[in-house]
């Protein structure tokens, strides 16, 4: 099975721009999940998506964004840009299966804002 | 409030010697609890968990990890590092909320094997 896909693997943008990162979760896969990774603040929770809804949302400005599309793929946006916002942005995937759910991640994005 | 503590930013270790990075929970339920790892410019892979059952949990890469309950405690180990295990190590709990679960990372330790 191949595992989850995150597409673009680096990017650079400058403040005030907005960016849209894919994330492909393994086939199957019904959750997806969001985190900024950075030095100073470690994994933080983006959002959940699980069939096209949002269920569960993390301590983020309305500047970031996400969707997930009928075939379980998800996107994130974020809009105006801000220096800050450069980090690995981590996207998970996992098969809700109850007590048995693990998270499989993505090997991320790096975003880079000047 | 469900968290995770690593209470160790680095660890060194020759390489040979047995390995262990600490990790404690708080949660309110049945703690759920995994352990994730990182490498340089990668994503994170999943190691173990712990959901019931035995204490002893074995995973990959030759990693175990023991669950105590009493201390509230799930330590990663390994008993022969290897300078290829070196890498950034997160402790997780996974607390359902609602419907859903959500997961809880720890801050990361970074662990360095050293030849």
């Amino acid at each position: 099975k191949a595992g989850v896909t995150q597409t673009p693997r680096y990017l650079i943008k400058t403040r005030g721009q907005q960016v849209t990162l894919s994330c492909s979760p393994i086939s199957g896969h019904r959750s997806v999940s969001w985190y900024q990774q950075t030095p100073g603040q470690g994994l933080q929770f983006l959002f959940e998506y699980f069939s096209e809804t949002q269920r569960n949302k993390g301590n983020f400005p309305g500047r970031f964004s996400g969707r997930q599309f009928s075939n379980s793929r998800s996107e994130m946006n974020v809009s105006t840009l801000e220096l800050g916002d450069s980090a690995l942005y981590l996207c998970a995937s996992s098969l809700v299966v109850g007590p048995e759910e693990t998270q499989y991640f993505g090997p991320g994005t790096r975003l880079l804002v000047l | 409030a469900q968290s995770v503590a690593q209470p160790e930013d680095q660890v060194n270790v020759a390489e040979g010697n047995p390995l262990t990075v600490k990790c404690t929970y708080s949660v309110s339920g049945n703690p759920y609890l995994f352990w994730y790892v990182q490498y340089p410019n990668r994503g994170l892979q999943f190691l173990l968990k712990y959901i019931t059952g035995d204490n002893l949990v074995k995973g990959s890469y030759g990693f175990e990890a023991e669950f105590n309950k009493s201390q509230t405690s799930f330590h990663l180990k390994k008993p022969s590092a290897l300078v290829s295990d070196s890498a950034l190590y997160f402790c997780a709990v996974r607390d359902q909320v609602g419907n859903f679960n959500k997961f809880y990372f720890g801050s990361g330790t970074k662990l360095n094997v050293k030849p």
